[in-house]
């Protein structure tokens, strides 16, 4: 079991929109603006696509965008396009004792 | 450009170590931390901890203290995660990758990762 909550699965058509939750406690998610999004493909390393909960590195579509409301953080997709097509993991500072991090259990998106 | 890139495949017994490299390219290798995420096939991803290449710090995920340890070698820009009293549980691929110094939160770029067999 994940420390961070994710739907297993998520699907939209080219075009649309879709938003993956990740939820989390107010030890991780709710006290840290530090929830950070990847993408990863089928046998490839991850991507960083988010960071620090809404900031796009360099290189990074405007069609991704991250956002928090409470211990819940959130990536909405606009735009979808077939390459989008992946797994999608979210993770969160959870504090300093041991510098723990955690991470969602990850969502399938699957553009239709 | 920023690259991570990691060691070969490695087949290991139940009770042994394994030790995976990770050498960085493209900027100043004391300059940001390396983390070590693993990932059991099929399934998610898992932070292990963190180490600073420029103090040699480190700082584990509760879960692995004890049978992990991450050091590094500045003269060659490279990072070690060594595993310790392998189980089948531990087959997985391991990644290295790149955070910022202080609170671990972001990581980017990914090395190619390694997968570690853990089999009698």
């Amino acid at each position: 079991q994940s420390a961070l909550t994710q739907p297993a699965s998520v699907s939209g058509s080219p075009g649309q929109s879709i938003t993956i939750s990740c939820t989390g406690t107010s030890s991780d998610v709710g006290s840290y603006n530090l929830v950070s999004w990847y993408q990863q493909h089928p046998g490839k390393a991850p991507k960083l696509m988010i960071y620090e909960g809404s900031k796009r590195p360099s290189g990074v579509s405007n069609r991704f965008s991250g956002s928090k409301s409470g211990n819940t953080a959130s990536l909405t997709i606009s735009g979808l396009q077939a390459e989008d097509e992946a797994d999608y993991y979210c993770c969160s500072y959870a504090g300093s004792s041991t510098f723990k991090v955690v991470f969602g259990g990850g969502t399938k998106l699957t553009v239709l | 450009q920023v690259q991570l890139v990691q060691s070969g495949a490695e087949v290991k017994k139940p009770g042994a170590s394994v030790k995976v490299s990770c050498k960085a390219s493209g900027y100043t290798f004391t300059s940001y931390d390396i983390n070590w995420v693993r990932q059991a096939t099929g399934q998610g991803l898992e932070w292990m901890g963190w180490m600073n290449p420029n103090s040699g710090n480190t700082g584990y995920a509760q879960k692995f203290q004890g049978r992990v340890t991450m050091t590094r070698n500045t003269s060659i820009s490279t990072a070690y995660m060594e595993l310790s009293s392998l189980r089948s549980e531990d087959t997985a691929v391991y990644y290295c990758a790149r955070g910022i110094v202080g609170a671990p939160n972001w990581f980017d770029p990914w090395g190619q990762g390694t997968l570690v067999t853990v089999s009698s």
